[in-house]
C-alpha cells in the first residue's frame, strides 16, 4: 500500500524558512518523479513542484521560483521541499503525492503539512 | 500556462440523479493529458480519471470521463452520497501542470 507522510509545517514568520519532508513507503520510490501540491485554506489545488525520479530535473510554478527547493533522498525514500524568503500568500495545506508513471499526473497523495507564514 | 474554468460552480443535485461537470481548457490539452480529482472534506484529494476517459485504480464505472482538445465532462451517472463532495480537472500534457477552480456537488 501506498503512504505518504508529510511533516515539518508549522508557524513562521514573512522572510522565513521552512523545510518539508515527505516519508514514502509501499512502491519502489526511485522508479517515480514526485511532486508538492499545495491548497490554502478554502481555496483549490495549486501545483508548486516536481522532481524526477533520479533527482536529476525539476520544475516550479512561477509563484515559488527562486524561493523552494524539491530535493529527494532515494536512499531514505524521502521528499523534501526546502521553502525560503516565505510570503503570506504560501500559507496552504502542502501535500506531497506521488506521480502516477513520470508524466506529470500525481496519483497517490498524502494527508498534508499545514504551513501558516504570518507576523 | 493553461488555464482550467471549471463550471459550474456548485450543483446541487439528489441522491441518484446524473451529474455533469465541465472543464475548459485555455488552449488545447496535449495528448487528452486531463484528470479528474475527488476531494472530500478534511481529506486529500482522490484520482478518479486520467487520459480523459480512463478510470483509475478502484474507481466505480458510475464515474466517467470524456472530451478532448479544450472540453471536458466528467459524468456521475448515478449520484451515491458518498458522492458530494467536490471535483477538480487538471492537465499534465503542458508545463506547468494546472489544476481548474473546482466544481462542489452538494445535496439539493
Amino acid at each position: 500500500e501506498v503512504q505518504l507522510v508529510e511533516s515539518g509545517g508549522g508557524v513562521v514568520q514573512p522572510g522565513g524558512s521552512l523545510r518539508l519532508s515527505c516519508a514514502a513507503s509501499g512502491f519502489t520510490f526511485d522508479d517515480y518523479a514526485m511532486h508538492w501540491v499545495r491548497q490554502a485554506p478554502g481555496k483549490g489545488l495549486e501545483w508548486v513542484s516536481l522532481i524526477s525520479g533520479d533527482g536529476g530535473s525539476t520544475y516550479y510554478a512561477d509563484s515559488v521560483k527562486g524561493r523552494f527547493t524539491i530535493s529527494r533522498d532515494n536512499s531514505k525514500n524521502s521528499l523534501y521541499l526546502q521553502m525560503n524568503s516565505l510570503r503570506t500568500e504560501d500559507t496552504a495545506l502542502y501535500y506531497c503525492a506521488k506521480d502516477i508513471s513520470s508524466v506529470g499526473l500525481p496519483d497517490y497523495w498524502g494527508q498534508g503539512t499545514l504551513v501558516t507564514v504570518s507576523s | 500556462e493553461i488555464v482550467l474554468t471549471q463550471s459550474p460552480g456548485t450543483l446541487s443535485l439528489s441522491p441518484g440523479e446524473r451529474a455533469t461537470l465541465s472543464c475548459r481548457a485555455s488552449q488545447s490539452v496535449s495528448s487528452s493529458y486531463l484528470a479528474w480529482y475527488q476531494q472530500k472534506p478534511g481529506q486529500a484529494p482522490r484520482l478518479l480519471i486520467y487520459g480523459a476517459s480512463s478510470r483509475a485504480t478502484g474507481i466505480p464505472d458510475r464515474f466517467s470521463g470524456s472530451g478532448s482538445g479544450t472540453d471536458f465532462t466528467l459524468t456521475i451517472s448515478r449520484l451515491e452520497p458518498e458522492d458530494f463532495a467536490v471535483y477538480y480537472c487538471q492537465q499534465y500534457g503542458s508545463s506547468p501542470v494546472t489544476f481548474g477552480g473546482g466544481t462542489k456537488v452538494e445535496i439539493k
